[in-house]
């Protein structure tokens, strides 16, 4: 199972872009890259997913390197309801299930 | 849009007891998750179903079980609880074809005195 390394915490500033990377140096050709996020107690939340493409949706931006071996995570602007905890996770599967292994994340606080 | 819907939101149960946590996934989604979060600790994933039958088992004890039924809930049961099973249960539900993220519920958050 490919393995994910994120830094453990990270801030920016209401309204500027808050870039979080990822590094997944063990990851497989046909494997995704995954990122949820989870607000204080809630459940994780979709984000966004990639294979090799940069990916682009109503909520972020995912920049993958053309090696595959990191990613980056973009909130263009980032707002105080962006705090929380970010996992960049690769997608493992296995037969007909396709679990998601949580990482430790990192702690996005948005400052004022 | 329906989300993933789990019951109850808070339990309080004593040492040894028992406990029954259910999980109503998305419509039409094949797959349901469950995952384990002690305070302070990330996600830990515990089993997974496709299609009513297991597909995979994570760190889940022996004392825990769960199943899927024919409509699709599922129910993950704890018996002889202990102390640190205190933690936020949640449930997720998914379609495995194809690439979409998991869509996870609020949560069901078990206390063990």
């Amino acid at each position: 199972d490919a393995k994910t390394t994120q830094p453990t915490s990270m801030d920016c500033a209401e309204g500027r872009a808050a870039n979080l990377p990822c590094n997944h140096s063990t990851i497989s050709g046909n494997e995704y890259v995954y990122w949820y996020r989870q607000i204080h107690s809630q459940g994780p939340q979709y984000i966004i997913h990639g294979l090799k493409n940069n990916e682009t949706n109503e909520m972020a931006s995912l920049i993958i390197t053309e090696d595959r071996k990191s990613s980056t995570l973009i909130l263009p602007h980032a707002t105080l309801r962006d705090t929380a905890v970010y996992y960049c996770i690769v997608r493992v599967s296995r037969d007909s299930s396709y679990k998601l292994i949580f990482g430790s994340g990192t702690r996005l606080l948005v400052r004022p | 849009a329906a989300g993933v819907i789990q019951s109850p939101r808070h339990l309080i149960k004593e040492k040894r007891e028992t406990a029954t946590l259910k999980c109503y996934p998305i419509p039409r989604h094949d797959t349901v998750y469950w995952y384990q979060q002690g305070p302070g600790q990330d996600p830990q994933f515990l089993i997974s179903f496709y299609e009513k039958m297991q597909s995979d088992k994570g760190s889940i004890p022996d004392r825990f079980s769960a199943q899927q039924f024919s409509d699709y809930h599922s129910e993950l049961n704890m018996s002889s609880l202990e102390l640190g099973d205190s933690a936020l249960y949640f449930c997720a539900s998914s379609l495995v074809k194809g690439h979409y993220g998991y869509t996870f519920g609020s949560g069901t958050r078990l206390t063990v005195v």
